[in-house]
C-alpha cells in the first residue's frame, strides 16, 4: 500500500536561506511524485512533479526535488526563500490501477522569518 | 480558462442532517476527485470519477457518496453528519488519462457540523 511520510510538521527559516522539506513514500509499483503547495484560506497549486527521467525536477517559484529511488525519497529544496514562500507544502504519490488514487503526506508549514 | 469552482464555500450543519456539495471542474476535465482535509488527518482520498463511472474509493464510510454528471461536475453528500465530519472538503479536476496527470484543486467547502 501506499504511504507518504513527511518528516518535518514544520519548518522555520530566515528569508534568502536555503531550505529542504523532506518526503518518503512507499509503494509496491511505480509511482508518480507531486510536490503540492496550499497558502492560506486556498487550494492546492502543483509545485513539480516527477515522472520519470532526470532524477532533478525543476518546478515553479524557484522550487526543485530529487527523486532516489534507493532511499524512497523526493525531498523539495529552494537555494533562497522569500516571505511569500511561507505556506503549507504537501508531497503526494499517485498510483495508477485503471483510476487513479492519490496519497499525501501529512504536511510540512514552511515559516519564512524576516 | 476558469479553475475548478466549489459551491458553497462555507456551510453549517447540525448532527444527524445531510449535505450535499457541488465541484465544478476545468473545461475538458473528465476526471473529478474530492479530498477530506483535517488538521488531524491531513488530505485523505475520498473518491474519484471517471465520465460518470466512479473508479476509485478511499477508505471512508459508506456515508460519503458522490457522482459524476454528463458535464463532469460533481456532487458529494454526506449523510447523518457527525462532528468529526467538520472539515475543508477539496475537490480536483484533471484530465484523467494516466497517474501523472495534474490535478487542478478549487478552493475547497468549508463544512462545519454542531
Amino acid at each position: 500500500a501506499q504511504s507518504v511520510t513527511q518528516l518535518d510538521s514544520q519548518v522555520p527559516v530566515f528569508e534568502e536561506a536555503p531550505v529542504e522539506l523532506r518526503c518518503n513514500y512507499s509503494s509496491s509499483v511505480s509511482v508518480y511524485l507531486f510536490w503540492y503547495v496550499q497558502y492560506p484560506n486556498q487550494g492546492l497549486q502543483l509545485l513539480l512533479k516527477y515522472l520519470s527521467g532526470s532524477t532533478l525536477v525543476k518546478g515553479i517559484n524557484g522550487f526543485e526535488a530529487e527523486f532516489n529511488k534507493s532511499q524512497t525519497s523526493f525531498h523539495l529544496r529552494k537555494p533562497s526563500v522569500h516571505i511569500s514562500d511561507t505556506a503549507e507544502y504537501f508531497c503526494a504519490v499517485s498510483e495508477w490501477t485503471g483510476g487513479f488514487k492519490t496519497i499525501f503526506g501529512a504536511g510540512t508549514r514552511l515559516f519564512v522569518k524576516a | 480558462k476558469a479553475g475548478v469552482t466549489q459551491t458553497p464555500r462555507y456551510l453549517i450543519k447540525t448532527r444527524g442532517q445531510q449535505v450535499t456539495l457541488s465541484c465544478s471542474p476545468i473545461s475538458g476535465h473528465r476526471s473529478v476527485s474530492w479530498y477530506q482535509q483535517t488538521p488531524g488527518q491531513g488530505l485523505q482520498f475520498l473518491f474519484e470519477y471517471f465520465s460518470e463511472t466512479q473508479r476509485n474509493k478511499g477508505n471512508f464510510p459508506g456515508r460519503f457518496s458522490g457522482r459524476q454528471f454528463s458535464n463532469s461536475r460533481s456532487e458529494m453528500n454526506v449523510s447523518t453528519l457527525e462532528l468529526g465530519d467538520s472539515a475543508l472538503y477539496l475537490c480536483a479536476s484533471g484530465p484523467g488519462t494516466s497517474g501523472y496527470n495534474e490535478q487542478f484543486f478549487g478552493p475547497g467547502t468549508r463544512l462545519t457540523v454542531l
